[in-house]
């Protein structure tokens, strides 16, 4: 079946540090991919997505390549802001179904 | 902007009690989702819904149901709530129509069965 593996956190980054979080997966055939972010006490955001291979998802500053030779989906953003601070999580849907597969999420903790 | 509204942002439930979770979104989804949420596990799919009366088991269905009678609403039953039942509970809608769309969520549901 589908996983979804991401690092562990939290992450601690002073602001204005670069950022990844790593992201792999298990599918069969050609998942589309996503990165969803939960802000304190709320619900999930979507922040990108890619649907097919070498496509880059971007939003926010944040980016991240769809490289199915790695099948790897890294979350990436230049600078972060406290304001980033959120737990993030990778997910895959199989193409022509709208169920998600999860990783568990990766809290990230941003310091002024 | 889609609006997936959850009708309780907390909860509180007895041992044995019957809890109705109710979440309703506005843009004529056909696709809408439960999940729960625990530190360490990410989220878990409990039940999700292609259309109106229609229901399909996910990942961890054991102890709930679900209610679909309008396309807007989807509810999750539980039957006898337990102890091990408290988590924060997300319910999310897609649309069917167009591919690869993202799933809206709500803002959670946080539920403890004392």
């Amino acid at each position: 079946g589908n996983s979804v593996t991401q690092m562990e956190g939290p992450v601690t980054l002073s602001e204005e540090a670069f950022l990844t979080i790593n992201c792999t997966y298990t599918a069969t055939g050609y998942p589309s991919l996503f990165w969803y972010v939960q802000y304190p006490g709320e619900g999930l955001q979507l922040l990108l997505k890619a649907t097919k291979a070498d496509d880059k998802g971007s939003n926010k500053g944040f980016e991240a390549t769809y490289r199915k030779e790695t099948t790897s989906f890294h979350l990436e953003k230049g600078s972060v802001q406290v304001s980033d601070s959120a737990v993030y999580f990778c997910a895959l849907s199989d193409p022509g179904y709208s169920t998600l597969t999860f990783g568990k999420g990766t809290m990230l903790l941003v310091s002024p | 902007d889609v609006k997936v509204t959850q009708s309780s942002r907390y909860l509180v439930k007895r041992t044995g009690e019957k809890v109705f979770l109710e979440c309703v979104q506005d843009m004529d989804h056909e696709n809408m989702f439960w999940y729960r949420q625990d530190p360490g596990l990410g989220l878990r799919l409990i039940y999700f819904s292609y259309d109106v009366k229609m229901k399909e088991k996910g990942d961890i269905p054991e102890g709930y149901s679900v209610s679909r009678e309008k396309k807007e609403r989807f509810s999750l039953i539980l039957e006898s709530a337990s102890t091990n039942q408290t988590s924060m509970y997300l319910c999310a809608s897609t649309s069917d129509r167009i591919r690869n769309q993202p799933q809206h969520f709500g803002d959670g549901t946080r539920l403890s069965i004392l």
